[in-house]
């Protein structure tokens, strides 16, 4: 079975300030890793994904997400953020190593930037 | 491209009636599929397909039909609608396979609420 979870409800950061969104993962092979984005009453849009290569994935408005196996982490970063970054972040994966396996998605983080 | 069209994007329903929520691509994506967002739980996958004529149940299928005839078509039946179904629900589709495979595109949603 597979299972993605985002420990935080909610982070808040102040504008021009790091930020970094958790993500941890379960597969029984190898993962397929992704980052999306909800703005209010949208649909999602997808920022970024690890499918293989280097663990440091760079996406959308310049966010980065880094890919730690022995972790089992798929973190998503922005070294400077914005007040248009407010948002809800969504983790997903799938098992790259099933034909058929769907696609999870984690509760989501909702992000709130300061001014 | 129109991308991923979904219709209705409201309905109000009764408790016990049925309807269809429409979902339609034209980028010739294999994989289609369709979620539920609730607060607090994310994106459930109600269910899946991976090719026309292949369907499969994801997380909360309970109460939820789907067929694929089509490539392009992938209807979400309700047969008796309840209150617990009152949700928004998206439905996304992909590639399957190749460099862009699993890159999600989401449809702007139907929000569904059950009396």
């Amino acid at each position: 079975a597979q299972s993605v979870a985002q420990p935080e409800d909610q982070v808040n950061v102040a504008e021009g300030n790091p930020l970094t969104v958790k993500c941890t993962y379960s597969v029984s092979g190898n993962p397929y890793l992704f980052w999306y984005v909800q703005y209010p009453n949208r649909g999602l849009q997808f920022l970024l994904k690890y499918i293989t290569g280097d663990n440091l994935v760079k996406g959308s408005y310049g966010f980065e997400a880094e890919f730690n196996k022995s972790q089992t982490s798929f973190h998503l970063k922005k070294p400077s953020a914005l007040v248009s970054d407010s948002a809800l972040y969504f983790c997903a994966v799938r098992d790259k190593d099933s034909s058929a396996s769907k696609i999870i998605f984690g509760s989501g983080t909702r992000l709130s930037i300061r001014p | 491209n129109a991308g991923v069209t979904q219709t209705p994007k409201f309905q109000v329903l009764k408790t016990g009636q049925s309807m269809t929520l429409q979902c339609a691509q034209d980028m010739n994506h294999e994989y289609m599929s369709w979620y539920r967002q609730d607060p607090g739980m994310g994106l459930r996958l109600i269910h899946y397909s991976v090719g026309a004529g292949i369907t499969d149940q994801g997380e909360v299928p309970n109460g939820y039909n789907v067929s694929r005839s089509t490539t392009e078509d992938f209807p979400l039946r309700l047969l008796s609608a309840a209150p617990s179904q009152t949700s928004v629900y998206f439905c996304a589709s992909s590639y399957s396979s190749g460099p862009r495979t699993d890159t999600q595109y989401f449809g702007p949603g139907t929000r569904l609420t059950v009396l």
